[in-house]
């Protein structure tokens, strides 16, 4: 079974700083996907950031980027230039690769980001 | 992008009574969908894993005579909770992907608050 680890409960950014959350995971498998999802106060669930495990070079989208070590079995998500929009849960996910549309994600405990003026 | 609509978004219901919470896919197909529940400030945890035209698969611990599932087509399913108690009150979020790409992004309904009273 796989496994996903947020050390950090909450954080807090100020506008238009760069922050970090931390993503740790373990699996045995070799082919998989991992994601960062944001779910503000609406409660709606929005895609970030995904990485494809068999690919060496760190995702990015705009703002977000995501530092992926697949040895060590990190996935940090790096977000540049706050903004107050970016206030939210943010979950780490896993999903296994090879199983197409049948795929279930296995989430992290989440990381509560505040950013503040 | 992709619509995930769920239904209703809020609901109280008496205990002992039955709630029936719809997912529709409303630009895509699915043949499989997720359905997961969350709790207060916790991370999403998966409950079951609807396939069309055949039987849920549930996840261990959860009873599957008491959250019924039904996937009658290719952009539905439902999740009905039957004779709640209060102790059924959360967060009910879907999910579905494409079954018509290779696409591993996973589109979520907007949740459903339900209250046991």
């Amino acid at each position: 079974a796989q496994t996903v680890t947020q050390s950090q409960p909450e954080m807090s950014v100020q506008e238009a700083e760069t922050v970090t959350l931390s993503c740790t995971y373990d699996t045995s498998e070799n082919n998989y996907y991992l994601f960062w999802y944001k779910q503000p106060p609406s409660r709606q669930m929005i895609l970030v950031i995904r990485q494809e495990a068999y690919k060496q070079q760190n995702a990015t989208e705009n703002r977000f980027s995501v530092n992926f070590q697949k040895a060590a079995k990190s996935f940090s998500l790096k977000i540049s230039d706050s903004q107050l929009g970016d206030t939210a849960m943010y979950f780490c996910a896993f999903m296994k690769g090879g199983t197409g549309t049948a795929s279930k994600l296995t989430f992290g405990t989440g990381t509560r980001l505040q950013v503040t003026l | 992008g992709a619509v995930v609509s769920q239904h209703p978004s809020r609901v109280i219901c008496k205990s002992g009574t039955s709630v029936k919470i719809e997912c529709r896919s409303l630009d895509f197909q699915a043949t499989t969908m997720f359905w997961y529940r969350q709790f207060p400030k916790k991370s999403l945890m998966l409950m079951a894993t609807s396939n069309e035209g055949s039987k849920a698969t549930y996840e261990q611990g959860v009873e599957k005579d008491k959250f019924l599932i039904n996937h009658a087509s290719l952009t539905l399913s439902t999740l009905t909770v039957t004779s709640a108690h209060p102790e059924d009150s959360s967060f009910y979020i879907c999910s579905a992907r494409d079954s018509r790409t290779v696409n591993t992004e996973a589109f979520f309904g907007q949740g459903t608050r339900l209250t046991v009273v």
